[in-house]
């Protein structure tokens, strides 16, 4: 089990707005950032969004992080078939001293 | 631009060393550097194994703690990591990372490396 909770699976059709929640607690995402990765298949992780909210260059900004007290969502609007990815979540555990992942979230697009 | 690149062997026996290293390329990480390795089995999520300091600082994750052990090469300008007593369950993508120079609980990871798959059998 990991310790971040995120909905196994989400899924949307094109131009939709979708959201994937993580849920932690208070020595995580309650007292940390949140970091967001995307995982094409058969590639490496790529970091989506750092710091809750912040964006990496390239990164469009259909792509939004948000924080509140001990849970996170990531939101995609205009859904884009090439959106179609695993997504995870991450943030720093400060009774596990190391970053926690949750246990990732398989986007559909319909 | 960071770039990282996992090298080791595809295939180790259970109970032996599997043994990675992680080469960092467009950055001199004896400018100050922080990285790690995360891993994922087949069809599975991501897992934390360790992170290290270009001082030899480490945190460890303390599921694996008593059987990794990673260090810094800065005249390679790599990274390595070693996990003891392998079994089957260790089998996955082993990945490198690059963490940006801010305290551990405020970073993330970016980049990756392409990663590596690890398969432990006799």
């Amino acid at each position: 089990q990991s310790v971040l909770t995120q909905p196994p699976s989400a899924s949307g059709t094109p131009g939709q707005r979708v959201t994937i929640s993580c849920s932690g607690s208070s020595s995580n995402i309650g007292s940390n950032t949140v970091n967001w990765y995307q995982q094409l298949p058969g590639t490496a992780p790529k970091l989506l969004i750092y710091s809750n909210n912040q964006r990496p260059s390239g990164v469009p900004d259909r792509f939004s992080g948000s924080k509140s007290g001990t849970s996170a969502s990531l939101a995609i609007s205009g859904l884009q078939s090439e959106d179609e990815a695993d997504y995870y979540c991450a943030a720093w555990d400060d009774r596990l001293h190391g970053p926690v992942f949750g246990g990732g979230t398989k986007l559909t697009v319909l | 631009q960071v770039q990282l690149q996992e090298s080791g062997p595809g295939l180790v026996k259970p109970s032996e060393t599997l043994s990675l290293t992680c080469a960092v390329s467009g950055y001199s990480i004896t400018s100050g550097y922080f990285g790690g390795w995360i891993r994922q089995p087949p069809g599975k999520g991501l897992e934390w194994i360790g992170i290290i300091y270009h001082s030899g600082s480490t945190y460890y994750n303390p599921s694996l703690k008593s059987r990794v052990t990673m260090s810094v090469d800065t005249s390679k300008n790599q990274f390595s990591l070693n996990l003891t007593s392998v079994a089957a369950a260790d089998t996955a993508v082993y990945y490198c990372a690059s963490r940006p120079l801010l305290p551990a609980s405020m970073g993330w990871f970016d980049p990756w490396g392409q990663g590596t798959l690890v398969t432990v059998s006799s």
